[in-house]
């Protein structure tokens, strides 16, 4: 099955500076490669996501990056502000039975703190 | 649209007793996922079902749990003879039907804590 890789595990900036986080990831049958950004005491809730069929995607201060021949992809969060401060989990989907749709596995996260 | 409703928010149990988690997918999603994160830790998946149907369990402990989504009504995540090492935040999350990807919604997750 998938196994996904995440690091750092936590990650401190001052605010306006850029803040990457990167993952890799095993299985080369993945091809859907969500973030989700998790504030204490709150549900994971969905960033940005891409397809295996497109390297780069950006929305606002947002961007993710995806290298599919070294499995790897990654968070660009520019001009960080103090309430970007969060974990933040990128995931992989896991390959299903006989090609169905399966589910995702998620990395162990990045605490990211933003000092103002 | 409600999203996904998990209940209860938080969940006391002492040891021995048996947990109950209910989860009830968004409206037009028909796959329900579940989620065991501990403290400070990440998300561990454990089941993966549709209507009826486990799809995949290979994330569930051999014993003490289990999970179904029946044809009516929420999907139950069910523990039973609660320890210490089962407190955590369970959550739940749903997806449209297959093809559509797998963009998931998490509910706001059970808080289960043993004592």
């Amino acid at each position: 099955g998938e196994n996904v890789e995440q690091h750092p595990s936590t990650l401190s900036v001052q605010e306006g500076d850029s803040a990457v986080i990167k993952c890799t990831y095993s299985d080369s049958a993945s091809n859907y490669f969500p973030w989700y950004k998790q504030e204490l005491g709150k549900r994971p809730q969905l960033i940005i996501d891409i397809r295996s069929n497109v390297g780069e995607k950006k929305d606002q201060r947002i961007a993710v990056t995806l290298n599919k021949t070294a499995k790897h992809f990654s968070l660009h969060i520019t001009e960080t502000q103090p309430e970007d401060s969060a974990v933040y989990f990128c995931a992989a989907s896991n390959r299903g039975r006989s090609g169905s749709q399966g589910n995702l596995i998620f990395g162990k996260g990045t605490k990211l703190s933003v000092k103002p | 649209n409600a999203g996904v409703m998990q209940n209860p928010r938080h969940l006391v149990r002492r040891r021995g007793q048996e947990a109950r988690l209910r989860c009830s997918p968004m409206k037009g999603h028909s796959h329900v996922y579940w989620y065991r994160q501990l403290p400070e830790e990440g998300l561990k998946f454990m089941v993966y079902l549709q209507k009826e149907n486990i799809i995949d369990e290979s994330g569930m402990p051999k014993e003490r749990f289990s999970a179904e989504f029946p044809k009516e009504g929420p999907s139950i995540l069910r523990i039973q003879q609660v320890v210490r090492g089962d407190s955590a935040a369970y959550f739940c999350a749903s997806s449209p039907s297959a093809g559509q990807g797998l963009s998931y919604t998490f509910g706001s997750g059970t808080r289960l804590t043993v004592v």
